[in-house]
């Protein structure tokens, strides 16, 4: 258990909507991150925060948004959704940006019908 | 586009034999780090090594760093069947490769 927790585990949706992933980091951890990992795919970088800031931006689309709240819990909106969203979200967290391992959750499993 | 790109992208081996993966990057690095994935699960941080070492031990693993040549490459002796997994670099944390598919059979 890596101490981040990601909610739901599952999420299957219709084409068109807008789903909210949620991710809280692991105690003492000030830097949250996203990913998407398609099938069989690598991961892909979408965002960073830190202490409730931006700090990076990676392969996110306009559909896609984030945000890290005072308590660092991170949600990671997902809206107009298309079959190819399909993915597995993950969040990580680590102490601080750069030169440190990343810890990370179980994934939300997206499924776009 | 990916920072880290791993070779070979899949890999099978008896367990006891050792197992190479590489790792390829295309600019300047402060670190790179590896992790292993068991299918769906979330990545579990295996080492880091900073741009100034050149090699990094952790238990059965060994990792090499060639800045000269942008290329990492992590080595796991003696494999066991539960070291089955995929392996992926990644450079300066958020960079990460498409990930070798090691397969250790019994």
């Amino acid at each position: 258990d890596s101490g981040v927790t990601q909610t739901p585990k599952h999420l299957i949706t219709a084409t068109g909507q807008r789903v909210t992933l949620r991710c809280s980091p692991r105690s003492g951890d000030l830097s949250v991150y996203w990913y998407q990992q398609s099938l069989d795919q690598g991961l892909q970088f979408l965002i960073q925060y830190y202490n409730g800031e931006e700090r990076a931006k990676g392969n996110i689309l306009e559909r896609f948004s984030a945000q890290q709240f005072p308590d660092l819990h991170s949600e990671l909106n997902l809206s107009s959704l298309e079959l190819g969203d399909s993915a597995l979200y993950f969040c990580a967290s680590s102490v601080v940006p750069g030169a440190y391992e990343q810890y990370f959750g179980p994934g939300t499993r997206l499924t776009v019908t | 586009s990916q920072q880290g790109e791993e070779d070979p992208q899949a890999l099978s081996i008896q367990e006891g034999e050792n197992a190479t993966m590489n790792c390829s990057y295309k600019t300047s690095i402060n670190n790179l780090q590896w992790y292993r994935q068991n299918s769906g699960r979330g990545l579990v941080h295996l080492i880091l090594i900073r741009s100034n070492e050149r090699e990094k031990h952790s238990g059965r693993l060994r990792v090499t760093l060639d800045t000269s040549k942008k290329s990492s490459s992590l080595l796991i002796t003696a494999s066991r069947a539960a070291d089955t997994a995929s392996y992926f670099c990644a450079t300066d944390s958020k960079r990460f490769g498409a990930g070798t598919r090691l397969t250790v059979k019994p």
